[in-house]
């Protein structure tokens, strides 16, 4: 099993463009989400998916689209890029709710 | 609205020093408890868990962590501190619904 994997590992945008990150989970698990990691703040939600063709906000939704079209994929679309997207995203998922979540190796984006 | 409050933000030790990290959690329902690590470079992974029954969990590499439902709390322990130990650490809460909630985080730096 590959696990969780995201494409790119890292990524360089100006401000304004527009980019997908990738994630993909060969688990089967119906529970996928979205992160950012900054520095002092842990991680926090931006998206999440409890199934194909279902997803909620989290935290910090704000400037991210979402969609699940299948188990497997869950990739995370920055619409118009800011400065302050400049993170490190990671994908996670998981059994269900009430168990741990596995996660990628992380996106590291720098906003220019 | 759930949320993680975790004390400690950097904590310095010399290798067997013992180890206790705070972690409360705000949440009215039934929650599981995680405790995540990030080694330098690396992505998250699971360290232990806790879903019901003995409210004393244990987990990988001599780590331990108490649930004290009354306080809220699920503070992580360690008796002697080894300088692998050396990473981040995060405590996470999930409630129904698959909306996960992560601490800040604590930085762990370990002398040798």
């Amino acid at each position: 099993n590959a696990g969780v994997t995201q494409t790119p590992k890292f990524q360089v945008l100006k401000t304004g463009q527009s980019m997908t990150l990738q994630c993909a989970q060969d688990m089967n698990h119906e529970y996928m989400s979205w992160y950012r990691q900054d520095p002092g703040m842990g991680l926090r939600l931006i998206h999440y998916s409890v199934g194909a063709g279902i997803t909620d906000q989290g935290e910090v939704p704000n400037g991210y689209n979402v969609s699940r079209s299948t188990t497997e994929d869950f990739p995370l679309r920055l619409l118009s890029a800011a400065p302050s997207q400049t993170s490190v995203y990671f994908c996670a998922s998981s059994y269900s709710d009430h168990y741990e979540q596995y996660f990628g190796p992380g996106t590291r984006l720098t906003v220019t | 609205a759930q949320s993680v409050s975790q004390h400690n933000h950097h904590v310095i030790l010399s290798e067997a020093a013992s180890l206790e990290l705070g972690c409360n959690y705000s949440y009215g329902g039934t929650v599981n408890l995680f405790w995540y690590v990030q080694y330098p470079g690396q992505h998250l992974q699971l360290l232990l868990k806790y879903f019901s029954g003995d409210p004393l969990v244990k987990g990988i590499k001599g780590f331990e962590a108490e649930f004290i439902k009354s306080k809220f709390s699920f503070n992580l322990r360690k008796p002697s501190v080894q300088w692998s130990d050396t990473a981040e650490y995060f405590c996470a809460v999930n409630a129904p619904a698959g909306k996960s909630t992560f601490g800040d985080g604590t930085t762990l730096t370990v002398k040798p």
